[in-house]
This record gives C-alpha cells, structure tokens and sequence, in this order.
C-alpha cells in the first residue's frame, strides 16, 4: 500500500493563478481530509468529505474548493491564489471514526508570490 | 471540542523517559484524548488515544486522571528519533456524519538530547 498519496510536493504560484493539489489514498477509507500548516503553527483544517460525493468545509475554507467524485481521489483547489494561502497543505484518510487514527500524506509545500 | 493546554518545549535525556503534559480541563464525558507527533515537516502521525483507563501501545502510554482534566504521554525511553512536536487533542470519539475532525493546536516540540 501506497498509503495517502500528495502531488506535488513542491510548487510556486504567481498571484491569482489557480491550481489543484492531488490527493488520492489505496486504504478504501471513507474519509478524507484536507489540512494547512503555516510556519510554527498547528495544522487548520479545510475541508473534509465522509465519503464519495460529500464534502463539507472546515475552519479555513475561504479560497479553496474540493470535490470527492470516487473514494480514493480528493482534489484541492486553490482559484484566485493570494499570498495568504502560502503554506504547507497535508492531505489525510482515515477507516473508523472511532480508533480516530488519521493517515497523512507527505505534504504539499504550496507558495504565492 | 475541548481545548488543550500544553507546554511549547521540553527536552529530554536520550533513553530517559519523556514525559508530556496536557491539560483539558473542560473535557466532555464522551471526549477521547488523542495524542499525534509530527517529526520536521512530516505529516502527522497518530501516537495513542484514550478514554479514561491508562492505555499502552508499542509507541508510548496514556496516563489520564481520575477526573479526566488532565493527561500525561509517556515515551518510556526517548531516543532522538522521537524529537518532534507533540499534539494533545481532545474530541469526541464517534462522529459518523463529521470524520475525524481533529483540531490541531501549536503542541509541544520534545527535544530529545544525546
């Protein structure tokens, strides 16, 4: 097993340009994460989905969109990058809700000039 | 959620056990407390969680109090390997409708020193 898989791992945008970070998982879990890390700070979550075709937002959506058409696949997009939105962006999965054990990707380093 | 107090830095002895606090003095009756690490700019990754009994696992152990407003994660012998930012976090355990939506604070960054 691949685990949670991110690309890519490493990109630089110019103001206002768009794109989509991938996040795809081989665990069949129903759900899936996305999170943000600024520098010395905790992760903020974004937006989550608890299964193919239901999304919903997080602490932090402002900016970004997601979509969850099959279970494995949870795309990011980012429309209209600002500065702001520089950080690092970690995507994760995870089977139970109860074990509460997330499994995260290596992460996406994501940076707005 | 309840929120979490944890202190910003620790360092550690290597092979000495590491003892990390946490604080939740408004924890809920149904709230799991769940601890992750994150090594440099790695991802996250899931330690141990708890109720209310101590619990243990190949990685660490759980020690919560008897009224449940605080907690203790042990390493029980730190190598360096386990220098990284300590996350407490305190949730309920079963959210069908929501995942695991856990919230991140800032954590404890452990340093393990040789």
């Amino acid at each position: 097993n691949a685990g949670v898989t991110q690309t890519p791992k490493f990109r630089i945008l110019k103001i206002g340009q768009s794109m989509t970070l991938q996040c795809t998982q081989d665990m069949n879990h129903n759900y899936m994460y996305w999170y943000r890390q600024d520098p010395g700070m905790g992760l903020k979550l974004i937006y989550y989905s608890v299964g193919a075709g239901i999304t919903d937002k997080g602490e932090v959506p402002n900016g970004y969109n997601v979509s969850r058409s099959t279970t494995e696949d949870f795309p990011l997009r980012l429309e209209l990058a600002a500065p702001s939105q520089t950080s690092v962006y970690f995507c994760a999965s995870s089977y139970s809700t109860h074990t509460g054990e997330l499994f995260f990707g290596e992460g996406s380093r994501l940076t707005v000039l | 959620d309840a929120k979490t107090t944890q202190p910003p830095s620790m360092d550690c002895a290597e092979g000495r056990a590491a003892n990390l606090p946490c604080n939740h003095s408004t924890i809920s009756g149904n709230e799991y407390v769940y601890w992750y690490r994150q090594i440099h700019s790695q991802g996250p990754q899931y330690i141990i969680h708890g109720l209310k009994n101590n619990e243990t696992n190949e990685m660490a152990s759980l020690i919560i109090t008897e009224d449940r407003k605080s907690s203790t994660l042990i390493l029980p012998h730190a190598t360096l390997r386990d220098t990284a930012v300590y996350y407490c976090i305190v949730r309920v355990g079963e959210r069908m409708n929501t995942g695991n939506q856990f919230y991140f604070g800032t954590g404890t960054s452990l340093t393990v020193i040789p």
